[in-house]
Order: C-alpha cells, then structure tokens, then sequence
C-alpha cells in the first residue's frame, strides 16, 4: 500500500534560522513526488516535482532533494512570508497525487 | 491566464441536502481532479475526469459523483450530506494524462462547504 508521511507536524521557527521538512514513503512505483505550498483559505501551490533519487531542485529559499525512500525540504534562511503549510505527493501508477499531511511552518520575525 | 475558478466560495448546506460545486480547468487543460481536504486532515481525492469520463475514483461512497463537460468544466455533486462532509473542497486541473509529469496540478482556491 502506497504512504507517505510528512515531518514534523508542526515547525516554528525564528526569522533566518534555517530547517528541514520531512517526506517519507513507500510506494510501488513511484512516477514524481511533488511539494506544494499551501496558505490558508487557499489551494495547494506547485513548488517542485522530482523523480529519481539524487535529483535536487531549488528555488529562492526553498531546496528539495530526494532519496529512495524520502524527500527532504530544506529551507534557508527563511522569512515571515515563508510561513505556509508544506505538501508532499506522490505520483503513482494511477495519475493521481497522493498527498501527505503536511507540515505547519511558522516563521516569527 | 486564469487559473483554475471554483464556485461558489462559500456553500452552507442542511444535512441531507444536496450540493453542487463547480469547477472550471485552466484553458486548454483536459483533466480534472476534485479533492477534500476536512479540517486537520491532508487533502483526499475523490475524481478525476479526462476527456469528459470518470478515469478514478477515490474510496468515497457513491453519493459524491460528479461530470465533466464537453468545455471540459467539472461539476461535483453530493447527495445526502452528513455534518462529516463539511470541508474545503478542492478542485485542479492538468494537461491530459501524460501532460502531467513535469507540473503536477494547478489548484483553485476551494469551495469551503459547511454542513449543519
């Protein structure tokens, strides 16, 4: 059965002070895994998509890389205006994205 | 470009109504997905459209269902609403099957459905 969890539920951290989000899981056949962020009231947002273990994809502060069994959202430096709810999904067989919990970030100035 | 429309925004329903949300895709975009995203729960799906037919389905019992047009506009209805259904319901939007390996899904803003 395919699954994914994400890590930690809940992260709040100071202005600048750099972290990493979660994404583990199992899956038969994976075709992508995807970040997404989320803001309240509001739809998932596409950040990236990656494919194969080793694969890394950047963007202003945010870096995502992925290995065989998790993928990992290292954010740099972050700023208020960082501070969103942070989605993983997977891409199996069947087209649709399968998505985890998430993460809350909080980023205080 | 506009993105993905969804209305309405708000939608407050008695239990054992009916409800329709509707959706209009991206232009040129052929499927459609529909997702519920319940209060601390992550976001389940429900339907996929392609080219006007259902491609799948997610374990949700058959009084969510839904259509797609020939415009390619998706409407989600259900019937007998429960207090449990009472979630932000989300709908996205793709190239066709193939077309999606490289951007994922565009998403609207939600439909936030409140059952009393």
């Amino acid at each position: 059965e395919d699954q994914v969890t994400q890590s930690p539920e809940a992260l709040r951290l100071q202005e600048g002070e750099s972290s990493s989000l979660n994404c583990s899981y199992t899956v038969s056949g994976l075709r992508g895994l995807f970040w997404y962020r989320q803001d309240p009231g509001k739809g998932p947002e596409f950040l990236f998509t990656l494919y194969s273990a080793g694969e890394e994809k950047e963007k202003e502060r945010l870096k995502a890389t992925l290995t065989k069994k998790e993928s990992f959202l290292h954010i740099t430096a972050p700023k208020p205006e960082d501070s969103a709810t942070y989605l993983c999904a997977l891409r199996t067989g069947a087209n649709n994205l399968f998505f985890g919990t998430g993460t809350r970030l909080t980023v205080i100035p | 470009e506009a993105g993905v429309t969804q209305s309405p925004t708000h939608l407050i329903k008695t239990r054992g109504q009916q409800a329709t949300l509707r959706c209009s895709p991206i232009s040129g975009h052929t499927s459609v997905y529909w997702y519920q995203q319940a209060l601390g729960l992550g976001l389940q799906f429900l339907l996929w459209y392609d080219e006007g037919e259902e491609r799948n389905r997610g374990n949700f019992p058959p009084r969510f269902s839904g259509r797609q047009f020939p415009n390619y506009s998706s409407e989600l209805n259900v019937n007998a609403l429960e207090l449990e259904d009472s979630a932000l319901y989300l709908c996205a939007s793709s190239l066709s099957y193939e077309g999606t390996s490289g951007y994922g899904y565009t998403f609207g803003s939600g439909t936030r459905l409140t059952v009393v």
